[in-house]
């Protein structure tokens, strides 16, 4: 079976806070992508990062971070320093060999940063 | 950088109409995917198309069809629509259909029906 489970429904912390959004996964594949996309209120899904099933490498880009650990089957997203453009609905999705062409997406985190 | 285009951006129909949505990819990219985002829901998977041919087929009604044509771009067409057809309607490109490639998505078209 395959599923994206992001536990928390809603977020909201004052700016310049930092923030987590958590994200765990279910595969029976090997060959796997995880991705974060970015759904702002003008409803587009923007691409933030995707990550392969062989590379456990934490990632860094400005002020968002990526911790992916396959022991724990998670792949949890960290905004530093919050702002209120960050203010947006968050996806964590799978990719997987044996179902190539769908991308599964987890609920949604819905992150409000307060000024 | 060129991104994904659909239009049209909003539509409003009324039940049992038809509608045609269209998907135009990022340059060179072979690969199409149709999602539908229903109110407070997350993106579930239609249809893609891989070179011209059907690659793979998710939760798509059979009131809906899609086809991609030779300059790769792609057409949802919806017949006698529902109240519940109402939703986010994405299409996503990316470069092959392979595992590790990225889908790009595009802004999406907003269907109402009334």
């Amino acid at each position: 079976a395959q599923k994206v489970t992001q536990a928390q429904t809603e977020i909201s912390v004052v700016e310049k806070e930092d923030v987590t959004l958590d994200c765990v996964y279910e595969t029976r594949d090997t060959t796997y992508y995880l991705f974060w996309y970015k759904q702002p209120p003008s409803g587009e899904l923007v691409f933030l990062i995707r990550r392969n099933s062989f590379d456990e490498q934490n990632e860094i880009s400005g002020r968002y971070s990526w911790n992916f650990q396959k022991s724990t089957s998670s792949f949890n997203f960290t905004i530093t320093a919050s702002q209120v453009v960050d203010s947006a609905v968050y996806f964590c999705a799978l990719r997987q060999d044996s179902s190539a062409s769908k991308i599964i997406f987890g609920s949604g985190t819905r992150l409000s940063i307060r000024p | 950088a060129a991104g994904v285009i659909q239009s049209p951006r909003h539509l409003i129909k009324e039940k049992r109409e038809t509608a045609t949505l269209k998907c135009y990819p990022i340059p060179r990219h072979d690969t199409v995917y149709w999602y539908q985002q229903g109110p407070g829901q997350d993106p579930q998977f239609l249809i893609s198309f891989y070179e011209k041919m059907q690659s793979d087929k998710g939760s798509i009604p059979d009131r809906f069809s899609a086809q991609q044509f030779s300059d790769y771009h792609s057409e949802l067409n919806m017949s006698s629509l529902e109240l519940g057809d109402s939703a986010l309607y994405f299409c996503a490109s990316s470069l092959e259909q392979g595992v590790g490639e990225t889908q790009y998505f595009g802004p999406g078209t907003r269907l109402l029906v009334l």
